[in-house]
């Protein structure tokens, strides 16, 4: 069965654009969440979506915003880019929403922001 | 809200040593602990977890603990290899009325000296 795979690994943009990032999720797999994975601040939990629905939401502006197609798979868009944005992105699925279902991560979108 | 510490940042071990790492929680809910593997320019794969209601598993050369009582749970690695060189981070994650809730450790730097 193949992982969760995301588009494109690396990104490079400049301070005001806007960015959006892909996630397919493993097959079967209805929860989608993205993580931001920076050096200082660790994995910090962005948003999860479960059919096509925000669920739940992290402490992040509302620049960073999501959505979920019917087939599962999510997209992430960060607007208005700021130097601090640069990090690695990571998308995870999960088969539930139950207590106990493990995340399964991609291998991440690596953005710098310039 | 849930707090999760890690302990050591990072560890340096001879091959074929033991590796432990150790980490502690805040919320008595949490009953869902996964530990994680990171690779350089991968995601984190999960590689053992435990739930609240099991004491220890075990995998081959990893094993997992968890000390309910105490709040922490720890992760032994036995006859460490080259390969197990990799940032490692530990999760708490409980059932929430929106789905589930993971917050991370900060991760332990493992680094196996041929």
């Amino acid at each position: 069965k193949a992982g969760v795979t995301q588009t494109p690994r690396y990104l490079i943009k400049t301070r005001g654009q806007q960015v959006t990032l892909s996630c397919s999720p493993i097959s079967g797999h209805r929860s989608v969440s993205w993580y931001q994975q920076t050096p200082g601040q660790g994995l910090q939990f962005l948003f999860e979506y479960f059919s096509e629905t925000q669920r739940n939401k992290g402490n992040f502006p509302g620049r960073f915003s999501g959505r979920q197609f019917s087939n599962s798979r999510s997209e992430m868009n960060v607007s208005t880019l700021e130097l601090g944005d640069s990090a690695l992105y990571l998308c995870a699925s999960s088969l539930t929403r139950q207590g106990g279902s493990p995340l399964h991560f991609g291998n991440g979108t690596r953005l710098t922001v310039t | 809200g849930e707090n999760v510490e890690q302990h050591p940042s990072t560890l340096s071990v001879q091959e074929g040593d033991s590796a432990v790492i150790k980490c502690t929680y805040s919320d008595s809910a949490s009953n869902y602990f996964p530990w994680y593997k990171q690779e350089l320019g991968k995601g984190p794969q999960l590689i053992i977890d435990i739930r609240s209601n099991v004491g220890e598993k075990k995998d081959q050369r990893i094993a997992v603990t968890l000390n309910k009582t105490a709040k922490h749970f720890s992760l032994h690695i036995t006859e460490t290899q080259p390969e197990d060189s990799a940032v490692y981070f530990c999760a708490a994650s409980k059932r929430e009325n929106y789905g589930q809730n993971f917050v991370f450790g900060p991760g332990t730097r493992l680094s196996v000296l041929p």
